[in-house]
């Protein structure tokens, strides 16, 4: 079974301090997603890199980076944090194209909570 | 840029009666994907349509992709309380990475 998993079930930070979010897969996918999840919204992307070192930007960026060091890893950042980014965070990856047809396999998620 | 609407927010039904939502993109998609997010879960795949005009189905649940490609639905018949949670439709332009996630309906089975 694809298992995608992501660091911390929940968090509570503090404005301004900086944030980690860890996301881990093991089933050798090139593309990983980072998506937050709000009511009324859906699910909105930040980031998603579609090889190690690459990334690129999502419909919301703005107050985020990622890091992609490995193919199995995939870390969003909050640099400094604001109550606005007080969400659900869902990390998802996939296989590329020419692999498969790119289901999406997500993580349980982060509630991250900025007070 | 690209958006995906999806109606209606919310449907409450009587277990039994049939139950649809409709997605919506502002592009012309190269395939949409549907997803199920079960409460406190996280969204789980149902299937892909490539095709204009595709239909596909699994037991009672009927996904059908638009002609022009740039809207889908899916069709519950006699709903039952398992299918309570919230579907998503996520729609990817030709030539990214990116799937676009519509807003979703949640549905509510009353028993």
């Amino acid at each position: 079974d694809v298992k995608v998993t992501q660091s911390s079930r929940y968090l509570v930070k503090r404005t301004g301090e900086k944030v980690f979010l860890e996301c881990v897969q093991d089933m050798d996918h090139e593309n990983m997603f980072w998506y937050r999840q709000d009511p009324g919204l859906g699910l909105r992307l930040i980031y998603f890199s579609y090889d190690v070192k690459m990334k690129e930007k999502g419909d919301i960026p703005e107050g985020y980076s990622v890091s992609r060091e490995k193919k199995e890893r995939f870390s969003l950042i909050l640099e400094s944090a604001s109550t606005n980014q007080t969400s659900m965070y869902l990390c998802a990856s996939s296989f590329n194209w020419q692999r498969s047809a790119g289901e999406l396999f997500f993580g349980e998620g982060s509630r991250l909570t900025v007070l | 840029g690209q958006q995906v609407m999806q109606i209606p927010q919310y449907q409450h039904v009587q277990e039994g009666e049939d139950f649809t939502t409709y997605c919506n993109s502002s592009t012309t998609l190269s395939n949409i994907q549907w997803y199920k997010q079960r409460p406190g879960g996280h969204p789980v795949f149902l299937i892909q349509l490539v095709k204009s005009g595709e239909v596909k189905k699994q037991k009672r649940l009927t996904f059908q992709f638009g002609e022009a490609k740039k809207n889908s639905s899916l069709h519950i018949t006699a709903t039952q309380t398992t299918d309570v949670g919230t579907y998503f439709c996520a729609g990817r332009k030709s030539g990214t990475y990116k799937y676009i996630f519509g807003t979703g309906t949640r549905l509510k089975v009353l028993a």
